[in-house]
Order: structure tokens, then C-alpha cells, then sequence
């Protein structure tokens, strides 16, 4: 079946530095690829997606880019801001599968400090 | 409502006891969903819901668990003769229709002590 691998946390960067979470997937065909946020206390939230390949996802000054070469999707940020400490999941969706259910990470938690 | 709700937002139960968890959707989507979030995973789907039908329930994990949407708004997972096991937080999105956007509920922690 579909699966998701991202980069193990936690990660904690300093206020302002380059942020990148890596994230692969494995899937048959060509699914559409998210990354959704979990604040603290909140629920889960669509940060950005790519339904197709070389498409760039991009909100809050994040950016991911669907790379079908590489079977990749790595979140980046220039320049992160302490209000970015959160739990971040990459997740797949194949719907070429049949099926309308998304396949998600393990989730990578970010902590920035001033 | 503003968006989807999850009663109640912990949950503490006894093994071998039954629970419910209530789902109350965005209103005027159709398609819901249900996940199961374990602690240091991410979540799993378990099922979904195309109006008033299980569309897909191959997540469920086993019979225990069943999952109704009688009226095609709210839904109900339940699971009988719950085990330590299940202890987890159950995560319901619900989106306008199959293949747009799903938004999520802040979810309910079950324990079962």
C-alpha cells in the first residue's frame, strides 16, 4: 500500500534560520501530496499541497515541491518565526486507488526559540 | 457550525466498557472521515462516509469498532469491549464533497484505564 516517510524530530532551530523537513512517499500512480500543521491545543490544518508533478505548494512562507523523480515533497521555510513551533505531517492522497483516504506521516515536531 | 466539532474531548473509560465518540461535521459537507492517532504517530484512517454510507471501512482495525452516519451530518464511532489498545486520540474531517479539502476537528482522547 501507499506510505509516507518523513524526517524524524524534533527539530529546534533558532528564530530566522532555514527550515527543511524531508518527506518521501511510495505509491502506485500519481497521488496529490499535503502537508498539514497541528499547533499546540489545535486540531489538524492544511498547510499547503501539489496534486501533480513539479506543481510547488506554498502558504504562511512555506513551500513544498512535488518532485516525481525523487518521490519527494520536502517542506521548506527561509526564515522561521517562533509562532512555527508546531507538528507538521506529510500525507498522500491516491484517489487513482480507489479509495479517498489519507495515507499520513509520522509528523516531525518543530521548536523555535527567540 | 464554524467547523467540524468532537464531543467529548476526553474521554476516560474502563477496559471492557463501550464508548461512543460524537462527530458533528462542517455544515453541508458530505464526505467525513474518521482517523485514529496514536501518541508519537500519525493518523490512520479508519473510515469514511459518502452521505449516509460507509464508503470505505477497511481501516477498521476489527469488529469492535462501527462507525454509523444515519442522517448523513453527524456520526458516530462506537467500539465495543474496548481494550487498552485503543487508547488513542480519534481524529473526524469532513469535506464539501469527495476530493476537496478535508478540514479536522481537534479530536477526542480516548484512555482506557
Amino acid at each position: 500500500g501507499d506510505s509516507v516517510t518523513q524526517m524524524e524530530g524534533p527539530v529546534t532551530l533558532s528564530e530566522e534560520a532555514f527550515l527543511t523537513i524531508n518527506c518521501t512517499y511510495t505509491a502506485t500512480g500519481y497521488p496529490s501530496l499535503f502537508w498539514y500543521v497541528q499547533y499546540p491545543g489545535e486540531g489538524l490544518q492544511l498547510l499547503l499541497k501539489a496534486t501533480k508533478a513539479d506543481d510547488k505548494g506554498s502558504n504562511k512562507g512555506f513551500e513544498a515541491t512535488y518532485r516525481k523523480e525523487t518521490t519527494s515533497f520536502h517542506l521548506e521555510k527561509g526564515s522561521v518565526q517562533v509562532s512555527d513551533s508546531a507538528v507538521y505531517f506529510c500525507a498522500s492522497w491516491n484517489s487513482g486507488a480507489g479509495s479517498y483516504q489519507l495515507t499520513f506521516g509520522k509528523g516531525t515536531k518543530l521548536s523555535v526559540i527567540p | 457550525g464554524a467547523g467540524v466539532s468532537q464531543t467529548p474531548s476526553n474521554k476516560v473509560t474502563e477496559k471492557g466498557k463501550y464508548v461512543e465518540l460524537r462527530c458533528d461535521p462542517i455544515s453541508g459537507h458530505t464526505a467525513l472521515y474518521w482517523y485514529r492517532q496514536s501518541l508519537g504517530q500519525g493518523p490512520e484512517f479508519l473510515i469514511y462516509f459518502q452521505g449516509t454510507g460507509a464508503a470505505d471501512d477497511s481501516g477498521l482495525p476489527n469488529d469492535r469498532f462501527f462507525a454509523v452516519r444515519p442522517e448523513g451530518s453527524v456520526s458516530t464511532l462506537k467500539i465495543q469491549r474496548t481494550e487498552r489498545g485503543d487508547s488513542a486520540v480519534y481524529l473526524c474531517a469532513s469535506s464539501r464533497v469527495l476530493e476537496t479539502e478535508a478540514f479536522f476537528g481537534q479530536g477526542t482522547r480516548l484512555t482506557v484505564v
